[in-house]
């Protein structure tokens, strides 16, 4: 079992819906958390970061970590074409290396 | 100010032949990383280095890679004996501090690698 989870998709929805991405944990330890997207043929570019437990937002997205069920996710809403990407959760125990979600390919029709 | 770079963006090469993919980090920053990313798969950890510490190399797959960073900037990344499994995108990054908090991690657009 890989240490985190994640649906590949792809996710097709059309134009401003709200867009649920989510990732799964087995490592209790994991206190940082974070979401990543890459546009096709580009580097993963950090998008939102939440340490511990909680909400947080900024602007259109939201991410949300419920570490009792070691669960974490991304809400997009009024999803944009502009959105389609492939968004990688990722996350940390302190002083440890980053451990990635294979990713979910979202695409936003218009 | 540009951000981290690689070099080349696509490489083709046979199988059986070495190849060095090379990363320029974001100037001033002290930690590398070096992920691959086949397709549908998400990063995979290769090697970490930070300032003049040891390397940590514990996801480096096989002796056939290694990696090397010259005077805490660029680093090259060598691949000897290229086998098909190899074939990837290998993704560089570069962040200003230790593994601590949200010390984001500036990725490159990536080499792609294909082993024929």
């Amino acid at each position: 079992q890989k240490e985190v989870e994640q649906d590949p998709g792809p996710l097709s929805v059309p134009e401003g819906a709200i867009v649920s991405l989510n990732c799964t944990y087995s490592n209790s330890a994991f206190q940082y958390f974070m979401w990543y997207r890459q546009y096709s043929r580009k580097g993963p570019e950090l998008l939102m970061y939440t340490y511990s437990s909680g909400n947080k937002e900024d602007g259109r997205f939201t991410a949300q970590v419920d570490k009792s069920s070691k669960y974490i996710s991304l809400f997009i809403r009024d999803s944009q074409p502009s959105d389609s990407a492939t968004y990688l959760c990722a996350m940390r125990v302190e002083g440890n290396k980053l451990v990635f979600g294979a990713g979910t390919i979202l695409r936003v029709k218009s | 100010g540009a951000g981290v770079s690689q070099s080349p963006s696509n490489k083709v090469t046979e199988k059986g032949k070495d190849v060095e993919l090379r990363c320029d980090p974001i100037s001033g920053h002290t930690a590398l990383y070096w992920y691959r990313q086949s397709l549908g798969q998400g990063l995979e950890f290769l090697i970490y280095f930070q300032g003049n510490s040891a390397p940590d190399k514990s996801g480096l797959p096989s002796d056939r890679f290694s990696a090397e960073r010259t005077g805490g900037s660029v680093s090259t990344l060598t691949i000897q004996r290229t086998q098909q499994e190899d074939s990837a995108v290998y993704l560089c990054a570069s962040s200003s501090a230790l593994l601590a908090g949200n010390n984001e991690q500036f990725f490159g657009p990536g080499t792609r690698l294909t082993v024929l």
